[in-house]
Protein backbone atom coordinates (compact mmCIF):
# COMPACT_ATOMS: atom_id res chain seq x y z
CA UNK A 1 0.00 0.00 0.00
CA UNK A 2 1.30 3.22 -0.87
CA UNK A 3 1.54 5.68 2.06
CA UNK A 4 -0.86 7.87 -0.19
CA UNK A 5 -2.81 7.67 -2.38
CA UNK A 6 -5.27 10.02 -4.88
CA UNK A 7 -7.36 8.93 -7.47
CA UNK A 8 -5.45 10.30 -10.40
CA UNK A 9 -8.60 11.52 -12.17
CA UNK A 10 -8.97 13.11 -15.26
CA UNK A 11 -11.92 14.88 -13.00
CA UNK A 12 -14.18 17.20 -15.59
CA UNK A 13 -16.65 19.47 -13.92
CA UNK A 14 -18.40 22.37 -15.34
CA UNK A 15 -17.74 25.52 -14.18
CA UNK A 16 -19.61 26.67 -10.94
CA UNK A 17 -19.51 23.10 -9.73
CA UNK A 18 -18.97 21.90 -5.96
CA UNK A 19 -15.55 19.62 -6.69
CA UNK A 20 -14.41 17.42 -4.09
CA UNK A 21 -10.96 16.17 -4.11
CA UNK A 22 -9.67 13.18 -2.02
CA UNK A 23 -6.99 11.83 -0.53
CA UNK A 24 -6.32 8.86 1.77
CA UNK A 25 -3.03 7.73 3.87
CA UNK A 26 -1.85 4.99 5.95
CA UNK A 27 0.84 6.48 7.96
CA UNK A 28 -1.51 7.26 11.56
CA UNK A 29 1.80 10.04 12.51
CA UNK A 30 1.13 12.84 9.96
CA UNK A 31 0.14 15.61 11.82
CA UNK A 32 0.28 18.52 8.90
CA UNK A 33 -1.84 18.49 6.13
CA UNK A 34 -1.15 20.39 2.93
CA UNK A 35 -2.49 20.84 -0.79
CA UNK A 36 -0.44 22.15 -3.39
CA UNK A 37 -2.07 23.04 -6.47
CA UNK A 38 0.22 22.62 -10.31
CA UNK A 39 -0.36 24.45 -13.23
CA UNK A 40 0.36 22.39 -16.68
CA UNK A 41 4.19 22.87 -17.21
CA UNK A 42 4.47 24.49 -13.99
CA UNK A 43 6.11 23.88 -10.40
CA UNK A 44 3.91 23.19 -7.49
CA UNK A 45 2.83 26.01 -5.36
CA UNK A 46 1.26 25.19 -1.47
CA UNK A 47 -2.29 26.18 -1.75
CA UNK A 48 -3.69 25.13 2.16
CA UNK A 49 -2.21 24.31 5.33
CA UNK A 50 -3.87 22.37 7.58
CA UNK A 51 -3.28 21.08 11.40
CA UNK A 52 -4.32 18.04 12.95
CA UNK A 53 -8.29 16.90 12.38
CA UNK A 54 -10.66 19.31 11.47
CA UNK A 55 -11.96 22.52 8.58
CA UNK A 56 -9.89 25.19 7.18
CA UNK A 57 -11.79 27.92 4.81
CA UNK A 58 -9.65 30.22 2.36
CA UNK A 59 -12.11 31.69 -0.09
CA UNK A 60 -13.36 29.20 -2.16
CA UNK A 61 -11.00 26.40 -0.37
CA UNK A 62 -11.71 24.31 2.42
CA UNK A 63 -9.54 21.89 3.78
CA UNK A 64 -11.09 18.90 5.82
CA UNK A 65 -9.27 16.17 7.61
CA UNK A 66 -10.54 13.55 9.44
CA UNK A 67 -7.66 11.67 10.92
CA UNK A 68 -9.56 9.03 12.57
CA UNK A 69 -10.67 7.51 8.63
CA UNK A 70 -6.94 8.78 7.33
CA UNK A 71 -9.06 11.05 4.90
CA UNK A 72 -8.32 14.42 3.84
CA UNK A 73 -10.47 16.55 1.43
CA UNK A 74 -10.19 19.45 -0.67
CA UNK A 75 -13.63 21.46 -1.38
CA UNK A 76 -13.07 24.12 -4.18
CA UNK A 77 -16.80 25.71 -4.63
CA UNK A 78 -18.25 27.95 -7.28
CA UNK A 79 -15.50 26.25 -9.41
CA UNK A 80 -13.45 28.51 -12.31
CA UNK A 81 -11.45 27.59 -15.34
CA UNK A 82 -8.85 28.93 -13.47
CA UNK A 83 -9.29 26.20 -10.77
CA UNK A 84 -7.88 23.40 -13.95
CA UNK A 85 -4.43 21.96 -12.51
CA UNK A 86 -3.49 18.93 -10.90
CA UNK A 87 -4.32 18.86 -6.93
CA UNK A 88 -1.39 16.99 -4.97
CA UNK A 89 -1.97 16.37 -1.04
CA UNK A 90 1.06 16.94 1.22
CA UNK A 91 0.77 15.16 4.33
CA UNK A 92 3.44 14.97 7.02
CA UNK A 93 4.83 14.18 10.46
CA UNK A 94 6.56 16.76 13.07
CA UNK A 95 9.47 15.02 12.15
CA UNK A 96 9.96 14.27 8.58
CA UNK A 97 9.52 15.43 5.37
CA UNK A 98 6.64 15.72 3.54
CA UNK A 99 4.92 13.26 1.40
CA UNK A 100 3.40 14.03 -1.70
CA UNK A 101 0.46 12.30 -3.09
CA UNK A 102 0.33 11.25 -7.14
CA UNK A 103 -1.99 14.21 -7.48
CA UNK A 104 -5.74 14.15 -8.87
CA UNK A 105 -6.34 16.11 -12.21
CA UNK A 106 -8.60 18.39 -12.58
CA UNK A 107 -10.75 20.32 -15.33
CA UNK A 108 -13.02 22.66 -15.14
CA UNK A 109 -15.42 23.32 -18.55
CA UNK A 110 -16.58 27.17 -19.17
CA UNK B 1 12.70 38.14 -4.98
CA UNK B 2 12.97 35.06 -7.50
CA UNK B 3 12.49 32.19 -4.53
CA UNK B 4 13.56 29.12 -6.48
CA UNK B 5 15.47 29.09 -9.75
CA UNK B 6 15.81 26.29 -12.24
CA UNK B 7 18.56 26.39 -15.20
CA UNK B 8 18.14 25.33 -18.18
CA UNK B 9 14.58 24.75 -19.04
CA UNK B 10 14.81 22.16 -21.49
CA UNK B 11 17.29 19.84 -22.55
CA UNK B 12 17.92 17.32 -24.89
CA UNK B 13 20.92 15.10 -24.56
CA UNK B 14 21.84 11.93 -26.33
CA UNK B 15 22.22 8.29 -24.42
CA UNK B 16 25.56 8.29 -22.24
CA UNK B 17 26.60 12.16 -22.77
CA UNK B 18 26.27 14.30 -18.88
CA UNK B 19 24.70 17.41 -17.62
CA UNK B 20 24.49 19.48 -14.60
CA UNK B 21 20.91 20.21 -13.51
CA UNK B 22 21.19 23.54 -11.61
CA UNK B 23 18.77 25.32 -8.73
CA UNK B 24 19.03 28.55 -6.12
CA UNK B 25 16.76 29.47 -4.07
CA UNK B 26 17.23 33.42 -2.19
CA UNK B 27 15.07 32.81 0.55
CA UNK B 28 17.86 31.47 3.03
CA UNK B 29 16.44 28.01 2.88
CA UNK B 30 18.35 25.37 5.16
CA UNK B 31 16.67 22.50 3.20
CA UNK B 32 16.90 21.98 -0.70
CA UNK B 33 15.17 18.81 -2.63
CA UNK B 34 15.18 17.37 -6.16
CA UNK B 35 12.47 15.49 -7.59
CA UNK B 36 11.15 13.84 -11.03
CA UNK B 37 8.11 14.05 -11.96
CA UNK B 38 7.03 11.16 -14.49
CA UNK B 39 3.19 10.89 -15.73
CA UNK B 40 1.17 8.33 -13.14
CA UNK B 41 4.20 8.31 -11.04
CA UNK B 42 3.72 11.83 -9.17
CA UNK B 43 6.90 13.47 -7.34
CA UNK B 44 9.40 11.00 -6.64
CA UNK B 45 12.39 12.38 -4.10
CA UNK B 46 16.02 11.87 -5.77
CA UNK B 47 18.24 13.54 -3.04
CA UNK B 48 18.06 16.31 -0.63
CA UNK B 49 20.19 18.15 1.63
CA UNK B 50 19.32 18.78 5.03
CA UNK B 51 21.74 21.54 5.55
CA UNK B 52 24.46 22.85 3.83
CA UNK B 53 27.26 20.14 3.95
CA UNK B 54 24.87 17.34 4.13
CA UNK B 55 23.18 15.65 1.15
CA UNK B 56 21.20 12.39 1.59
CA UNK B 57 19.54 9.89 -1.03
CA UNK B 58 15.80 9.59 -1.46
CA UNK B 59 12.98 7.27 -3.14
CA UNK B 60 15.25 6.94 -6.76
CA UNK B 61 19.00 8.20 -5.93
CA UNK B 62 20.27 5.86 -8.77
CA UNK B 63 22.16 7.44 -12.31
CA UNK B 64 22.55 10.83 -10.14
CA UNK B 65 24.42 12.68 -8.51
CA UNK B 66 24.47 15.84 -6.17
CA UNK B 67 26.83 18.57 -4.57
CA UNK B 68 25.22 21.42 -2.23
CA UNK B 69 27.80 24.23 -3.34
CA UNK B 70 26.67 26.65 -1.16
CA UNK B 71 23.34 27.54 1.33
CA UNK B 72 22.11 28.74 -1.86
CA UNK B 73 22.63 25.84 -4.60
CA UNK B 74 21.70 22.68 -4.92
CA UNK B 75 23.20 20.93 -8.74
CA UNK B 76 21.71 17.50 -9.53
CA UNK B 77 24.59 15.56 -11.73
CA UNK B 78 23.41 12.80 -14.57
CA UNK B 79 26.87 11.27 -15.44
CA UNK B 80 25.56 8.84 -18.50
CA UNK B 81 21.85 9.85 -18.99
CA UNK B 82 19.72 6.79 -20.15
CA UNK B 83 16.19 6.76 -21.76
CA UNK B 84 14.89 6.36 -18.59
CA UNK B 85 16.02 9.69 -17.14
CA UNK B 86 13.57 11.48 -19.69
CA UNK B 87 11.18 13.21 -17.13
CA UNK B 88 10.95 16.86 -15.29
CA UNK B 89 13.00 17.62 -12.83
CA UNK B 90 12.02 20.02 -10.04
CA UNK B 91 14.08 21.43 -7.05
CA UNK B 92 12.59 22.84 -4.26
CA UNK B 93 13.55 24.13 -0.92
CA UNK B 94 12.38 25.04 2.59
CA UNK B 95 13.33 26.44 5.85
CA UNK B 96 14.16 23.52 7.62
CA UNK B 97 13.28 19.61 6.56
CA UNK B 98 9.92 19.09 8.59
CA UNK B 99 8.43 22.73 6.74
CA UNK B 100 6.67 23.71 3.93
CA UNK B 101 8.28 23.28 0.33
CA UNK B 102 9.09 25.86 -2.31
CA UNK B 103 9.55 24.22 -5.84
CA UNK B 104 11.19 25.77 -8.50
CA UNK B 105 9.60 25.69 -12.56
CA UNK B 106 11.14 22.62 -13.26
CA UNK B 107 13.56 21.54 -16.09
CA UNK B 108 12.16 19.50 -18.93
CA UNK B 109 14.71 16.87 -20.00
CA UNK B 110 14.62 14.55 -23.26
CA UNK B 111 16.98 11.23 -23.71
CA UNK B 112 17.43 10.11 -27.01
Amino acid sequence: QKEVEQDPGPLSVPEGAIVSLNCTYSNSAFQYFMWYRQYSRKGPELLMYTYSSGNKEDGRFTAQVDKSSKYISLFIRDSQPSDSATYLCAPKTSYDKVIFGPGTSLSVIP
Amino acid sequence: NAGVTQTPKFQVLKTGQSMTLQCAQDMNHNSMYWYRQDPGMGLRLIYYSASEGTTDKGEVPNGYNVSRLNKREFSLRLESAAPSQTSVYFCASSPGLQETQYFGPGTRLLVL
